[in-house]
This record gives C-alpha cells, sequence and structure tokens, in this order.
C-alpha cells in the first residue's frame, strides 16, 4: 500500500525568500502530483510528474520527481503572499490518489 | 479539463439523517471518485464509482454509510448514511483528467453534523 509523507507540514516564510516541500513515497507510483488547495476552497491542479527526473515550472513553484530516491520536491522562489495555501502531493496507482498531510505555507509580508 | 458541478456546497445536518451529494460532470468520463477530508487533514479515497457497476470501497468504508449511485458517465451521487458529528467532513468528488492533467476535483461540499 502507498504511503506518502510530506515535510514540513506547517512552513511560514518571508516573502522574497526560497523554500522546499518534501513529499516521500513508500512504494512505486505511476505518477506524482502536486495540488493546492485555499481555505475553503477545492483543490487545484499545479503539476502532474510522470517519470524519473521530471521537471515541471510554473511561475514561482517547480517540481521534480526521482522515483529511484521515491521523493518528489516543490520549490518555492522568491515567495509572495498569493501562494500562502495548503499544498498536498499525492502519488497515484490503478487510478488511486494518495495523499499526504499538505504542508501549510504562510507567506509573511 | 473537466468540469465538475457539485452540490450542495454546505448543509448542516441533524444526527440519524442522510444527505445526497451530487455530482455532474460536463463530459463522460469512466471512474469518478469520492474523496472525504476530515477538518484539518488530508483527503482519503473513499470510493470508485464506474457506470454499470457497484462502486469499489476503500478500506474503512462500506456501502450501507455511504451508498453510491452512479447512473450514467456524467453523475454521481454519495449518499452520508445516519450521520453522527464524526461524519463532519468535505467530500469531493473528481474525475481523472484528460491524460497527464491529473484529477479534477469538484468544489466540495462542507458537511456539518450536529
Amino acid at each position: 500500500e502507498l504511503k506518502v509523507e510530506q515535510n514540513p507540514l506547517f512552513l511560514s516564510m518571508q516573502e522574497g525568500k526560497n523554500y522546499t516541500i518534501y513529499c516521500n513515497y513508500s512504494t512505486t507510483s505511476d505518477r506524482l502530483y502536486w495540488y493546492r488547495q485555499d481555505p475553503g476552497k477545492s483543490l487545484e491542479s499545479l503539476f502532474v510528474l510522470l517519470s524519473n527526473g521530471a521537471v515541471k515550472q510554473e511561475g514561482r513553484l517547480m517540481a521534480s520527481l526521482d522515483t529511484k530516491a521515491r521523493l518528489s520536491t516543490l520549490h518555492i522562489t522568491a515567495a509572495v503572499h498569493d501562494l500562502s495555501a495548503t499544498y498536498f502531493c499525492a502519488g497515484g496507482s490503478n487510478y488511486k490518489l494518495t495523499f499526504g498531510k499538505g504542508t501549510l505555507l504562510t507567506v509573511n509580508p | 479539463s473537466a468540469v465538475i458541478s457539485q452540490k450542495p456546497s454546505r448543509d448542516i445536518c441533524q444526527r440519524g439523517t442522510s444527505l445526497t451529494i451530487q455530482c455532474q460532470v460536463d463530459s463522460q468520463v469512466t471512474m469518478m471518485f469520492w474523496y472525504r477530508q476530515q477538518p484539518g487533514q488530508s483527503l482519503t479515497l473513499i470510493a470508485t464509482a464506474n457506470q454499470g457497476s457497484e462502486a469499489t470501497y476503500e478500506s474503512g468504508f462500506v456501502i450501507d454509510k455511504f451508498p453510491i449511485s452512479r447512473p450514467n458517465l456524467t453523475f454521481s451521487t454519495l449518499t452520508v448514511s445516519n450521520m453522527s458529528p464524526e461524519d463532519s467532513s468535505i467530500y469531493l468528488c473528481s474525475v481523472e483528467s484528460e491524460r497527464n492533467y491529473g484529477y479534477t476535483f469538484g468544489s466540495g461540499t462542507r458537511l456539518t453534523v450536529v
């Protein structure tokens, strides 16, 4: 059974700083997903990573996947307040998503 | 990617009653998924709903408590039966979007049981 661990669970950053959220998973996963959730809202898809070495970037967010290490990272560059949200990674196998516990990111001015 | 309309968006229900949540997708999809997000927690898959067959439930979830219907390729319902305060959660439906675009989630139903 796939298990997904995210860390940190809480992250308070200053605007302009860089930081990385880590996502470890326990067994083979077909794909690795990153989602964003704003308070009281649903999930917004950020990235889908399909293969070893995959790197995707959108604005200040960059996600990568190392299948050998069973590790995905979400790197935040020069954080801005609008990035404050909860970020989830999820592993997928046979159409079933297993989510990490989420990282609550707060970006302070 | 697919667009999902989910309703109700929120409800406050008395314990012992049932609530049916609906999800309508703007395109035909083979599988629909139902998730629960307990307060401050992550998402847990409840079941997978295929049109024309019984839903497949994950460990810890049973059909008597969470009956699911899937009458066609664009619609599904999840019922939360005989509710207790422990059922207070956000319930979300999801479909697989175009390949490589991940999964799309409905806007969620915030359920409070009193």
